[in-house]
């Protein structure tokens, strides 16, 4: 099946460790987005991807990083700067590499952060 | 970074009722989607408008992309169980800053029996 995965679904970490978020999509999408959701919010940009090897910041993204060393593959790290990590991070992907007016995303499944 | 304006915040309503949701922008977008989201899950796309005054349709759904390209709606027909979720609307501005969409806060639909 076509699609784009994420694990693991729930992650539970100590405050102050790092912790990587895993994204797969084997739509052959160019581009690849994070997003992150608070409760009764809608979603912010994180981090996105045109190509592989650059990526670019998006609205909230300090205490994060990214990297895409392969087209499938884009993991994000949340590290022990950001503030607030605990919530529910979303990945999306879309076929070209700028979104176009006729483009869409499509997302994965979630990984829900806690930080104790 | 800019959120949608999107209304209702919540709606309660009986099963078989019609249901309208819709979002404003001081911004103009190219495109805008509307998804649904339940509980735990990531957003699945339910339509996507291209162009100022496009209506479409998905089953029970229908969908406008303002003229003024600073709104759109979503309407719901005959509501039943499965379509309690959280809808919400994104847009997309081509040309400037980041690439990823905006979003408004969603429409919680909860269906009362």
């Amino acid at each position: 099946d076509g699609g784009i995965t994420q694990s693991p679904k729930y992650l539970f970490r100590k405050e102050g460790q790092n912790v990587t978020l895993s994204c797969e999509q084997n739509l052959n999408h160019d581009a690849m987005y994070w997003y992150r959701q608070d409760p009764g919010q809608g979603l912010r940009l994180i981090y996105y991807s045109q190509i592989v090897n650059d990526f670019q910041k998006g609205d909230i993204a300090e205490g994060y990083s990214v990297s895409r060393e392969k087209k499938e593959s884009f993991p994000l790290t949340v590290t022990s700067a950001q503030k607030n990590p605990t919530a529910f991070y979303l990945c999306a992907s879309s076929p070209k590499r700028r979104m176009t007016s006729t483009d869409t995303q499509y997302f994965g499944p979630g990984t829900r952060l806690t930080v104790l | 970074g800019q959120q949608l304006n999107q209304s209702p915040q919540s709606m309660f309503i009986q099963e078989g009722e019609d249901v309208s949701m819709n979002c404003t922008s001081s911004s103009i977008f190219n495109t805008w989607l509307w998804y649904k989201q339940d509980p735990g899950e990531g957003p699945v796309l339910l339509i996507a408008l291209y162009k100022a005054g496009e209506l479409t349709s998905n089953g029970r759904l229908t969908a406008q992309f303002g003229i003024t390209r600073k709104d759109s709606f979503l309407n719901i027909s005959a509501s039943i169980p499965s379509d309690v979720g959280i809808y919400f609307c994104a847009g997309h501005r081509s040309g400037g800053g980041a690439d990823g969409l905006t979003f408004g806060k969603g429409t919680h639909l909860i269906i009362q029996p």
